[in-house]
């Protein structure tokens, strides 16, 4: 079946360490977005790609980065830049031809920085 | 990305009708009105989606104002599984120079009781 996703589910990192959460798609989407959530708050949008070799920033960009070598694939790192981590982080693939371009998400990976 | 406005919580009994307003006076002639719902701790499921006329799946129905300018959504028979927060957003077709960015507002907290 195709789909989204996300892994691991939980991740645990002690406070000052990188962190790459994992993003795979089998949609053939091209585009893809990573959002984060905070408890009793809506989506933010962190950083978007449209396609292969370029992404955009989101709103809250600052102490995260991305790459997107492959059409499938799309990590997301969170450094030690930044200052909050813990949070859950949504990731989510669209079509970019036609009209339905709806998005399609993961199930998301709960951070946990101690 | 137009900005869309949708209040912050709503209650509704079960197997009545649920009816989720969205404000987006800004939307340009091209965007298409999305909802998305999430239920605690998961990622956000597609609900509908429709550019002018009124629109209805197995899920939902969608009523959009002439002028464009709001629209509904409607759950004809709530359920307790329909207990979520509903995200109403804006986005222009796939293609056009706007496009790009997905971004979700806060949502409305729907809860349905017995």
């Amino acid at each position: 079946d195709g789909g989204i996703t996300q892994s691991p589910k939980y991740l645990f990192r002690k406070e000052g360490q990188n962190v790459t959460l994992s993003c795979e798609q089998n949609l053939n989407h091209d585009a893809m977005y990573w959002y984060r959530q905070d408890p009793g708050q809506g989506l933010r949008l962190i950083y978007y790609s449209q396609i292969v070799n370029d992404f955009q920033k989101g709103d809250i960009a600052e102490g995260y980065s991305v790459s997107r070598e492959k059409k499938e694939s799309f990590p997301l790192t969170v450094t030690s830049a930044q200052k909050n981590p813990t949070a859950f982080y949504l990731c989510a693939s669209t079509l970019n031809r036609g009209m339905n371009t709806e998005a399609f998400f993961g199930q998301g990976t709960r951070l946990t920085v101690v | 990305d137009a900005k869309t406005t949708q209040p912050t919580s709503m209650d509704c009994a079960e197997g009545r009708a649920a009816n989720l307003p969205c404000n987006h006076s800004t939307i340009s002639g091209n965007e298409y009105v999305y909802w998305y719902r999430q239920i605690h701790s998961q990622g956000p499921q597609y609900i509908i989606h429709g550019l002018k006329n009124n629109e209805t799946n197995e899920m939902a129905s969608l009523i959009i104002t002439e002028d464009r300018k709001s629209s509904t959504l409607i759950l004809p028979h709530a359920t307790l599984r329909d207990t979520a927060v509903y995200y109403c957003i804006v986005r222009a077709p796939a293609g056009g120079t706007s496009y790009g960015k997905l971004t979700f507002g806060q949502g409305t907290i729907l809860t349905v009781h017995p």
